[in-house]
């Protein structure tokens, strides 16, 4: 299994330009989430899914689309790119979120993304 | 809303030593307390996972212990080796149900260990 698997790996914008960060994962996960790392603030979340066709927002949802068309595939849209989304990307996916208190998340390598 | 701390940001100590790294939250109604580990330019790697009925969890040189009454963790690293040197994040899952049980993540610790 690759597990979960990310692209691009770095990505430089310019204000204003959209893109879509991709994510995958080959577990047959229920559960995938977007987060986004900032220096010394941790990972705060943007979406999440808890299954195909099942999106939510979630702490910093603003500026940010996302769409579960299928259970491995959990794409991330930049819609007009802005300075303030100069950040550490992260994927992560688990089995299932609502029923198990012993579920932990899998995350991707990240993409880290710099808008000029 | 829940708020995650963990102090110090970074901890440089010599290849050898026990050491403990600390996680505070403030809301203690939880559903689970995780530890992971991210090194440089990488994802997080789960470490150890403690349910809110559980006391600590411990795996190989690891142990992690939870006081939700006063709203701590510790993750105690036994014999530190240089490969340990990494950045240690704690991450709380809150006891609301359904889709609400986000995990809240600390800021981290970096550690690095000197050979």
């Amino acid at each position: 299994n690759a597990g979960v698997t990310q692209t691009p790996k770095f990505q430089v914008l310019k204000t204003g330009q959209s893109m879509t960060l991709q994510c995958a994962q080959d577990m047959n996960h229920e559960y995938m989430s977007w987060y986004r790392q900032d220096p010394g603030m941790g990972l705060r979340l943007i979406h999440y899914s808890v299954g195909a066709g099942i999106t939510d927002q979630g702490e910093v949802p603003n500026g940010y689309n996302v769409s579960r068309s299928t259970t491995e595939d959990f794409p991330l849209r930049l819609l007009s790119a802005a300075p303030s989304q100069t950040s550490v990307y992260f994927c992560a996916s688990s089995s299932s979120w609502a029923n198990s208190p012993t579920d932990t998340q899998y995350f991707g390598p990240g993409t880290r993304l710099t808008v000029l | 809303k829940q708020e995650v701390t963990q102090i110090p940001a970074a901890l440089s100590v010599p290849e050898g030593e026990n050491l403990v790294l600390n996680c505070s939250f403030t809301d203690s109604a939880i559903y689970n307390l995780q530890w992971f580990r991210q090194d440089p330019g990488k994802g997080l790697t789960s470490l150890l996972l403690i349910q809110s009925s559980q006391r600590e969890q411990t795996s190989g040189r690891l142990n992690a212990s939870l006081d939700k009454s006063s709203g701590r963790s510790t993750l105690y690293i036994a014999a530190s080796q240089p490969g340990d040197s990494a950045t240690y994040l704690c991450a709380v899952r809150p006891s609301s149900s359904g889709s609400a049980r986000q995990l809240t993540f600390g800021s981290g610790t970096q550690l690095t260990v000197l050979p």
